[in-house]
This record gives structure tokens, sequence and C-alpha cells, in this order.
């Protein structure tokens, strides 16, 4: 059962093009959800985040976007560059002293020049 | 220097054999975890750790087994490896603030098991 879902495993979008990548979730106690960017040969790396008190986080080129009702978050990169190629996983929890991260299957990201 | 340091960075053993992957955090987080990835199915939390006596089985804790050692570190086991335990492995450190709880991971090891 997966609870959090990544249906695009990759993504192609030109350089300084905006990058949009999508994440479903099912369980209607998440209220935190984090996006984390991957290279290969590395760990995950946190990039931005957002509670269910907000519909909208942003940071620099990146911000997440969250639709309570339809249970559906986004991470918009605008604009995108080549070294922003690399798989991103979106996680989600419910807030709490025992909150654990959920992941998605992750989506592959290749930025063209 | 990294804060979360996994080793091996890589390790190819037989059927069979006892492996031990370690994790060190010079974060000074209480909470440890581990995950592996494997291809299309994203990280599965194995175990997890909220302090030094505490110890909780993840969604994939069959064939495994941890120890925390001290705050800083925290180990995974392999009693008897099998081939489908091949993965990436990933530990990962957290400092609950109250109400979230961001990870932060380590480089990861590539374990095969032949």
């Amino acid at each position: 059962d997966q609870q959090v879902k990544q249906n695009s495993p990759s993504l192609s979008v030109q350089e300084g093009r905006i990058s949009i990548l999508n994440c479903d979730y099912t369980n209607s106690m998440f209220d935190y959800f984090l996006w984390y960017k991957k290279y290969p040969a590395e760990g995950p790396t946190f990039l931005i985040s957002i509670s269910s008190i907000k519909d909208k986080n942003e940071d620099g080129r990146f911000t997440v976007f969250l639709n309570k009702s339809a249970k559906h978050l986004s991470l918009h990169i605008v604009p995108s560059q080549p070294g922003d190629s690399a798989v991103y996983f979106c996680a989600a929890s419910t807030t709490g002293t025992a909150s654990k991260l959920t992941f998605g299957t992750g989506t592959r990201l290749q930025v063209t020049l | 220097d990294a804060d979360v340091t996994q080793t091996p960075r890589n390790r190819i053993t037989k059927t069979g054999k006892r492996i031990m992957l370690e994790c060190s955090q010079t974060k000074g987080h209480d909470r440890m975890y581990w995950y592996r990835q494997d291809p299309g199915l994203g990280l599965r939390l194995i175990y997890y750790s909220f302090d030094v006596k505490d110890i909780n089985k993840g969604e994939i804790s069959d064939g495994y087994s941890v120890s925390r050692q001290a705050q800083a570190k925290f180990s995974l086991s392999l009693e008897s490896a099998i081939p489908n335990q091949t993965a990436l492995y990933f530990c990962a450190t957290s400092d609950w603030t109250g109400r979230t709880d961001t990870q932060y991971f380590g480089p990861g090891t590539r374990l095969t098991v032949l």
C-alpha cells in the first residue's frame, strides 16, 4: 500500500524552463511534507518542506505547493539548471513524538541544455 | 567533515555471511534511522531509534537487527545475508523540534550479496 506516490518516474526539462514534480498521498493524517534531492552515489539531501497549515513555501528557485483537499503537492523549480538533474523524493509524516517519514518512489529530473 | 558517515561505502559478500554496516553522526541528534533503497521502490524504513535506549522496527525489519551503541552510533546487522538484501542502505538522523522532524542522510552503503 503506497501511501505516497510519485507517478512520473522521470521528467526532462530544458535549462531555464520550469520543472514541476508531482506527489500524491492517501493518508489524510499526514501533515508535514518534505522534498529531498538525491545525486548518484550520495545520500538524499533535504530540499524544502511544508506544513499542512500552509499551502505554499518558497526558498529561492524552489517552491512547494500543497493542496490538502486533493492530497497533492508539487515542487516547482524556476529556472531549472543542469545542476538540478537528480532524483527527487517526496516524503510525508504526521507531526508528533513518533513521527516517521514515508517516502515516494522518486522522480528522476533531467535538465537539458 | 560529513555530519553523517557510513562505513563501508561498498561491500560485496556471500549468502549466509554476517554483515555489519555502521553509522556515525556528529550532529548531536537523538534520532537515528536505517533505510534501504531498491530500484522503483523508494526508501523503506528498516529500524529506527529515538534515543540510546529506544529501538523500533520499521516496515521491513525481517532479516535485520540493530544496535545503538551511543547517541552518535547506530549499526545495522544482517545476521545471514541473502541475495534479496542487495540494495543501497542509508542511515539518517533527525532532531525532533517538538512538531516536525527533518531527516539528514549519510552517503549510503552499496551492499551486494552473491
